[in-house]
């Protein structure tokens, strides 16, 4: 039990182009989700706390408008890079809270 | 959240018990010790966790000292891929909270 789902499980992109990527919880309903972003060789900074229903709040120096963030159901929360640039290319994982934290296996985005 | 200290890395035989130690000399009343382990270009995986008293599953086993300000995570037959980064995190209870990773420490297991 406890798992969580991430899709698609690594992306390429252009610059200039926005990019989705999805978290799900398969067996249980999180109100509360995670997102994370960890660079090559670097541990895991969080971005954002994701909650149903309600707005997200970010970390500082995570930009909101280009980060955004929606959790519009208890097994869904989605976070979308908008005008991605190289700089965005990154390992971003996100994590449900059923109690403890259960984690996605991660989503790889290049942007070329 | 309090701050942890972990050694940047360790070597461990196959077959023998991997030690890993972490410091948490600031940790407060209410928050729990928490371990993840993250495997290359996975998500972590929840390994354990504890309050105060010691606390052993299928994956680890984890000892606190009785001060609460260090612990130690032991794989008792330490395979080849138990190789990861192991995180020691420690935390307030868990409704509601993130979790702050440090840079832990990255295990490896030699054959």
């Amino acid at each position: 039990g406890a798992v969580v789902s991430q899709h698609p499980s690594w992306v390429i992109c252009k610059s200039g182009t926005s990019v989705k990527i999805e978290c799900r919880s398969l067996d249980f309903q999180a109100t509360t989700m995670f997102w994370y972003r960890q660079f090559p060789k670097q541990s895991l900074m969080l971005m954002a706390t994701s909650n149903e229903g309600s707005k997200a709040t970010y970390e500082q120096g995570v930009e909101k408008d280009k980060f955004l963030i929606n959790h519009a159901s208890l097994t869904l929360s989605t976070l979308t890079v908008t005008s991605a640039h190289p700089e965005d290319s990154s390992f971003y994982i996100c994590s449900a809270l059923w109690g403890e934290q259960y984690f996605g296996p991660g989503t790889r985005l290049t942007v070329t | 959240d309090a701050k942890t200290t972990q050694p940047p890395s360790m070597d461990c035989a196959e077959g023998r018990a991997a030690n890993l130690p972490c410091n948490h000399s600031t940790i407060s009343g209410n928050e729990y010790v928490y371990w993840y382990r993250q495997i290359h270009s996975q998500g972590p995986q929840y390994i354990i966790h504890g309050l105060k008293n010691n606390e052993t599953n299928e994956m680890a086993s984890l000892i606190i000292t009785e001060d609460r300000k260090s612990s130690t995570l032991i794989l008792p037959h330490a395979t080849l891929r138990d190789t990861a980064v192991y995180y020691c995190i420690v935390r307030e209870t868990y409704n509601n909270n993130d979790m702050r990773f440090g840079a832990g420490t990255r295990l490896t297991v030699k054959p």
